[in-house]
């Protein structure tokens, strides 16, 4: 069965980096897009970008270009989300989420596999 | 940015109510919208895509409709499993945006 299962819960100061590690099974990692979602506290998801694990091609949202970097390892199926210079309105649930493709390998565009998050926590 | 806006921000229902959620899109995208279930302290769950069409093993109970800015999610006869926080999100263009969510609450 498809699993993602994420690296676990970091505290972090100001003005530090952050990288979340997201293990992909039970499907071929290199066949999925695969996408990052934060969510503060109490608040709504945000949609951070992605990378193609096939090519290591990136896309990411305006707001985290420059200090978001999406990485993978084919070899351990493991994509990677590093955040740089954090400040304490980055405190937020980290999600990795598996983008959805049809059976004739078209993207439905959404989200079908969900890691279990990460709590990352920025504080001084 | 495209902007989504769901309505109502909270919703309070009984079991077997018929509950409808709107989400209305800043610009049109077609049909290429999805909404999600998140309950406290997990992930969200996908529950349909492409506007209307229901993701497998997602209760049948569940539907969604609309195109271009307005959509609806509506659950025919709510269950004591679907009280949780929903969430529509478009994929016309980037970034991909989220809805600020609707959740249904015990009535």
């Amino acid at each position: 069965q498809v699993q993602l299962v994420q690296s676990g819960a970091e505290v972090k100061k100001p003005g530090a980096s952050v990288k979340v590690s997201c293990k992909a099974s039970g499907y071929t990692f290199t066949g999925y897009y695969m996408h990052w979602v934060r969510q503060a506290p109490g608040q709504g998801l945000e949609w951070m970008g992605w990378i193609n694990p096939n090519s290591g091609g990136t896309n990411y949202a305006q707001k985290f270009q420059g200090w978001v970097t999406m990485t993978r390892d084919t070899s351990i199926s493991t994509a990677y989300m590093e955040l740089s210079r954090l400040r304490s309105d980055d405190t937020a649930v980290y999600y990795c989420a598996r983008e959805n493709y049809d059976s004739s390998g078209y993207s439905k565009g959404s989200f079908d596999y969900w890691g279990q998050g990460t709590l990352v926590t920025v504080s001084s | 940015d495209i902007q989504m806006t769901q309505s109502p921000s909270t919703l309070s229902a009984s079991v077997g109510d018929r509950v409808t959620i709107t989400c209305r899109a800043s610009q049109s995208i077609s049909s290429w919208l999805a909404w999600y279930q998140q309950k406290q302290g997990k992930a969200p769950k996908l529950l349909i895509y492409k506007a209307s069409s229901l993701e497998s093993g997602v209760p049948s109970r569940f539907s969604g409709s609309g195109s271009g800015t307005e959509f609806t999610l509506t659950i025919s006869s709510l269950q004591p499993d679907d009280f949780a926080t929903y969430y529509c999100q478009q994929y016309n263009s980037y970034p991909w945006t989220f809805g600020q969510g609707t959740k249904v609450e015990i009535k």
